[in-house]
């Protein structure tokens, strides 16, 4: 199975503040890669797919980056609704699987 | 609008089965695949099973193999989980979730499901 590691697992930010999340792949996916943002209590949203291809309706301050095993998501100028869980995942082969997560906290 | 709406859970005991349901609606919902995804408490989502648009495929995580089975009926625009020989570590909130990518291809998960408790517990 495909291992996916997001780092750091915690960031403090504060709003207006460009923050950079990691996602790195045991081996290559290619570019099926895919961001999500998940808020308490609530399913994940899709933020970004294809490593770089940004979901309908998300704000453009959100972009991914990235092939084969490297990947970042970047949110340009955090805003308030943007404080929440982050996770990538894979999708070039089953298992599917996810990173463990990036908690975006208010410094 | 697209949407997804999951029922089924509750709490059972250790060994017993569930099954669970998610009704789509706003879209064709014979030209998707479709996923299960759970997420236990305080963990990250974990990928659960998958089905073709048709039905004709279907691939299962190692953790459930052998003991849930993933199937739809088109006709009903509803996807079903079936959950048997449930453990403690299934306790978990269950997803249907809809693929962005219509009837063949890797697709991420687009639309997904409010979720539905499943808690296994004696």
């Amino acid at each position: 199975d495909i291992q996916m590691t997001q780092s750091p697992s915690t960031l403090s930010a504060s709003v207006g503040d460009r923050v950079t999340i990691t996602c790195r792949a045991s081996q290559s996916i290619v570019g099926w890669l895919a961001w999500y943002q998940q808020k308490p209590g609530k399913a994940p949203k899709l933020l970004i797919y294809k490593a770089s291809s940004l979901e309908s309706g998300v704000p453009s301050r959100f972009s991914g980056s990235g092939s084969e095993t490297e990947f970042t998501l970047t949110i340009s100028s955090l805003q308030p609704d943007d404080f929440a869980t982050y996770y990538c995942q894979h999708y070039n082969n089953y298992p599917y699987t996810f990173g463990q997560g990036t908690k975006l906290e208010i410094k | 609008q697209v949407q997804l709406v999951e029922s089924g859970g509750g709490v059972v005991q250790p060994g017993t089965s569930l099954r669970l349901s998610c009704v789509a609606s706003g879209f064709t919902f014979s030209d998707y695949g479709m996923h299960w995804v759970r997420q236990a408490p305080g963990k990250g989502p974990e990928w659960v099973a998958v089905i073709s648009y048709d039905g004709s495929n279907k691939y299962y995580a190692d953790s459930v193999k052998g003991r849930f089975t993933i199937s739809r009926d088109n006709s009903k625009n509803t996807l079903y989980l079936q959950m048997n020989n449930l453990r403690a570590e299934d306790t978990a909130v269950y997803y249907c979730a809809k693929r962005n990518v219509q009837l063949v291809g890797r697709g991420a998960f687009d639309i997904w499901g409010q979720g539905t408790m499943v808690t296994v517990s004696s």
